[in-house]
């Protein structure tokens, strides 16, 4: 079965860094792109960033931009989340979510449970 | 950048139809998802592609989208239907996936 499972999450201070990763098993990574998703406490979900199939193409939410770093190994069959110069407002539990499609207009079919990273 | 509203709340006796809507400029020209979203858990897919349902989704959830507004349709509601539904879409213009604030649904 289809499984996504996250960690790198914790306590860090504003201006740190963490590095996420989402390890995937059950279906044939190498082809379907990865989201990372997030949700800060009581509020709703924020897409943060998406990788393609092959690692070829990546997009970012404004707010994120510049600081985090999507990227993926094939090999391993998983994706991570490179968190630099973190804020307080990107306190949030972090999902990793499988797209239906190479890309990322399809819709998310299977999500892990999330990590919680709080700055 | 491409904005999604929903409504904050909605509330359906138990039998009776929900509809929970999402508006868009021209949404009726991209794909929408729907997800809900129960406490403590992580989202789960319940309508992509405007309409379509992934296996093991009840044939109780359907969807429809034209114009400026999308619409998650719960029939015959259930109280374990109580949860967050959230659309979402890829905005093409900006390489940004969009997701809608959210909306309770609330079982009475």
């Amino acid at each position: 079965q289809v499984q996504l499972v996250e960690s790198g999450g914790g306590v860090v201070q504003p201006g740190r860094s963490l590095k996420l990763s989402c390890a995937a098993s059950g279906f044939t990574f190498s082809n379907f792109a990865i989201h990372w998703v997030r949700q800060a406490p009581g509020k709703g979900l924020e897409w943060v960033a998406v990788i393609s199939f092959d690692g070829s193409e990546n997009y970012y939410t404004d707010s994120v931009k510049g600081r985090f770093t999507i990227s993926r190994d094939n090999s391993k069959n998983t994706v991570f989340l490179q968190m630099n110069r973190l804020r307080p407002e990107d306190t949030a539990v972090y999902y990793c979510a499988k797209d239906r499609g190479a890309d990322a207009s399809a819709g998310s079919d299977y999500w892990g449970q999330g990590t919680l990273v709080n700055v | 950048s491409y904005v999604l509203t929903q409504p904050p709340s909605v509330s359906v006796a138990p039998g009776q139809t929900a509809r929970i809507t999402c508006g868009g400029n021209n949404i009726g020209s991209k794909s929408v998802h729907w997800y809900q979203q129960k406490p403590g858990q992580a989202p789960v897919l319940v309508v992509y592609d405007d309409s379509d349902r992934p296996s093991g989704i009840s044939e109780r959830f359907s969807g429809s989208n034209s114009g400026n507004t999308a619409t998650l349709t719960i029939s015959r509601v259930e109280t374990g239907d109580e949860a967050d539904y959230y659309c979402q879409v890829w905005d093409s213009s900006s390489d940004h996936v969009v997701f809608g604030g959210g909306t309770k649904l609330t079982v009475l």
